[in-house]
């Protein structure tokens, strides 16, 4: 099935460094959603993003809608211990109720 | 609280047992899905119910069967379980598109 391709699988960093990761695709999106995933949880929604180009924060987390409608990125500044989990970036098209998945960044920070 | 409520949280069966994953929300939204979650693999789509009395395949639908039994509850059922479908499960409900899915907190399932 379609998939987005997110980058990196896997991310290990040091307390107070930033992180960046992204999602590509080949389709064109009218939303692009950021979730993350605690361990032992669901994903839950941290940014969404609504028009191309749009550039959009929450705390320490700013996300940005690609200008070509085809990718988006996530960083997050000054990591802490509590931003360890997976981060999921998720595409919606208007004509159907499903989303489009990336497979995930595994967020693990070192003490 | 508001909310998708999953049971049960884990469940371990043997290969040939069958069992129903329960679903339940309370915020009135139409659509609801099922989907599962392997290292690795992302979210993948079994079944989904875009209102009630409908339900359509997902990506990975083979080895399950789904019931809209009302607009609040939504089953997903294994009839011959597999080693192959040990995982995690996640219930959803579409709550629009600025906000997406919002997701239980998951059936974490093995099949021995």
């Amino acid at each position: 099935g379609q998939q987005l391709n997110q980058s990196p699988q896997s991310m290990f960093i040091q307390e107070g460094e930033d992180v960046s990761m992204n999602c590509t695709s080949s389709s064109i999106f009218n939303t692009w959603l950021w979730y993350k995933q605690d361990p032992g949880e669901g994903p839950v929604l941290l940014i969404a993003l609504y028009k191309a180009g749009e550039l959009t924060s929450n705390g320490r987390l700013t996300a940005q809608f690609g200008i070509t409608r085809k990718d988006s990125f996530l960083n997050i500044s000054a990591s802490i211990p509590s931003d360890v989990g997976i981060y999921f970036c998720a595409g919606h098209m208007d004509s159907n109720y499903q989303l489009i998945w990336g497979a995930g960044t595994k967020l693990i920070i070192k003490p | 609280n508001a909310g998708v409520t999953q049971t049960p949280k884990f469940q371990v069966l043997k290969t040939g047992q069958s069992m129903t994953l329960q679903c339940a929300q309370d915020m009135n939204h139409n659509s609801m899905y099922w989907y599962r979650q392997d290292p690795g693999m992302g979210l993948r789509l079994i079944y989904y119910s875009a209102s009630e009395g409908t339900t359509d395949k997902g990506e990975v639908p083979n080895g399950y069967n789904v019931s809209r039994l009302n607009k609040r509850e939504f089953s997903l059922r294994l009839e011959s379980a597999a080693p192959s479908q040990t995982s995690v499960y996640f219930c959803a409900t579409w709550t629009g598109p600025n906000y997406g899915y919002t997701f239980g907190s998951g059936t974490r399932l093995t099949v021995v």
